[in-house]
């Protein structure tokens, strides 16, 4: 057990919908990463926040947005949902934003668009 | 533009061998590299990483890799393979002064009794 929780672990929505995915990080952790999944595009970091700021985004879409709260869980909104949404969604945490430390790593959202 | 590649969509290899996993990167300057396993229906866990220092790096369940600058390589390897070895193996590498970590496409291990 790495110590990250997301729930849900498994959701299934229609096209056009939007969902919320939340990540509570390993304890002491600042660091939040969001992760999508999908067979075709592999493993794809979408954003980073550190102690309640973003810092650092990847191949995230607009109708995808997150934000970290004070009490540095962190949540993923996913909005208009399309059949190609549908993937695994991470989320993974350290300690700190610098670069030389590690991830834990979530057991991850099945995110299933229909 | 920066890449990681695992050239291998899949290593197979009997229980007792010696197994290496590939991973070449394309990243300007020292960067940070890393190895995690993934299980079926398990997020992903942290092997071994090199930062600096000595070019053999010793990580979890008996696992190492060996950077090369000069082939910007970090291959994942280990002298005598388990049946519970089977999994899914990525190589990330993370750009100095960045945060952003890119993975690479992953390598299928199968172990085979």
């Amino acid at each position: 057990d790495s110590g990250v929780t997301q729930t849900p672990k498994h959701l299934i929505t229609a096209t056009g919908q939007r969902v919320t995915l939340r990540c509570s990080p390993r304890s002491g952790d600042l660091s939040v990463y969001w992760y999508q999944q999908s067979l075709d595009q592999g493993l794809q970091f979408l954003i980073q926040y550190y102690n309640g700021e973003e810092r650092a985004k990847g191949n995230i879409l607009e109708r995808f947005s997150a934000q970290q709260f004070p009490d540095l869980h962190s949540e993923l909104n996913l909005s208009s949902l399309e059949l190609g949404d549908s993937a695994l969604y991470f989320c993974a945490s350290s300690p700190y934003q610098g670069m030389n430390t590690e991830a834990f790593f979530g057991q991850g959202t099945r995110l299933t668009v229909v | 533009a920066q890449s990681v590649a695992q050239p291998e969509d899949q290593v197979n290899v009997a229980e007792g061998n010696p197994l290496t996993v590939k991973c070449t990167y394309s990243v300007s300057g020292n960067p940070y590299l890393f190895w995690y396993v993934q299980y079926p229906n398990r997020g992903l866990q942290f092997l071994l990483k090199y930062i600096t220092g000595d070019n053999l790096v010793k990580g979890s369940y008996g696992f190492e890799a060996e950077f090369n600058k000069s082939q910007t390589s970090f291959h994942l390897k280990k002298p005598s393979a388990l049946v519970s070895d089977s999994a899914l193996y990525f190589c990330a590498v993370r750009p100095p002064g960045g945060f952003k970590t890119i993975f690479g496409a992953g390598t299928r291990l199968f172990v085979k009794a």
